[in-house]
């Protein structure tokens, strides 16, 4: 199974600065019938369902900031919020779609 | 807009059984393949089952395999989870969701909580 390690497990940054999390597999998720990487990242609020924000890893979804980014490729990925907001604060994960499907364990965001 | 809504959790003792549903309202429910995700408490998501479309294709995390059932009704637009055998790990708030072509999850319940204790 594919396994995938976010880093930092937790992170504080100011409001108006810049967050960043990454996220690494253990093997490639670049998926070459489509030339793109299948890794997705999500949102998670207290009493909240998961919110997809980032899809074949840099690809926003509709209605997503634009704040928020995702970069990478291969084994190694990004996700960054340009300018943190309070209502960013969640737990992000990553998420691999290549191989059925693992998550990372989770980046605790605060202010 | 789609609208998914789990039902079917509870309290259940260990080597217990549960079925959840997934009621989905919102799409054309037999051409989407669904998921169930949990997360235990205090814990990170993890991918519990899939099922293909036609419910042909099913497929399932190695720390429920042969224990859980995923199964689907076309006709109802409803998906179910068959859980055999539960264990005090099976702890966790499920949710259902649908999986894009791309094989991500873009549309999520609200989730049921399961949980497994004497």
């Amino acid at each position: 199974d594919i396994v995938l390690t976010q880093s930092p497990d937790s992170l504080a940054v100011s409001l108006g600065e810049r967050a960043t999390i990454n996220c690494k597999s253990s093997q490639s998720v670049f998926h070459s019938s489509y030339n793109k990487n299948s890794l997705s990242w999500y949102q998670l609020k207290p009493g909240q369902p998961p919110k997809l924000l980032i899809h074949w890893a840099s690809t926003r979804e509709s209605g997503v900031p634009d704040r928020f980014s995702g970069s990478g490729s291969g084994t190694d990925f990004t996700l960054t919020i340009s300018s943190l907001q309070a209502e960013d604060v969640a737990v992000y994960y990553c998420h691999q779609y290549y191989s059925t499907h693992t998550f990372g364990q989770g980046t605790k965001l605060e202010i | 807009e789609v609208q998914l809504v789990e039902s079917g959790g509870g309290l259940v003792q260990p080597g217990g059984s549960l079925r959840l549903s997934c009621a989905a309202s919102g799409l054309t429910f037999s051409t989407y393949a669904m998921s169930w995700v949990r997360q235990a408490p205090g814990k990170g998501l993890e991918w519990v089952s899939a099922i293909s479309g036609s419910g042909t294709n099913t497929y399932y995390g190695a720390s429920v395999r042969g224990r859980f059932t995923i199964s689907r009704d076309n006709s109802r637009s409803t998906l179910y989870l068959q859980m055999n055998g539960l264990r005090a790990e099976d702890t966790a708030l499920y949710y259902c969701a649908t999986e894009t072509s791309r094989m991500d999850f873009d549309s999520w319940g609200q989730g049921t909580l399961v949980t497994v204790s004497s």
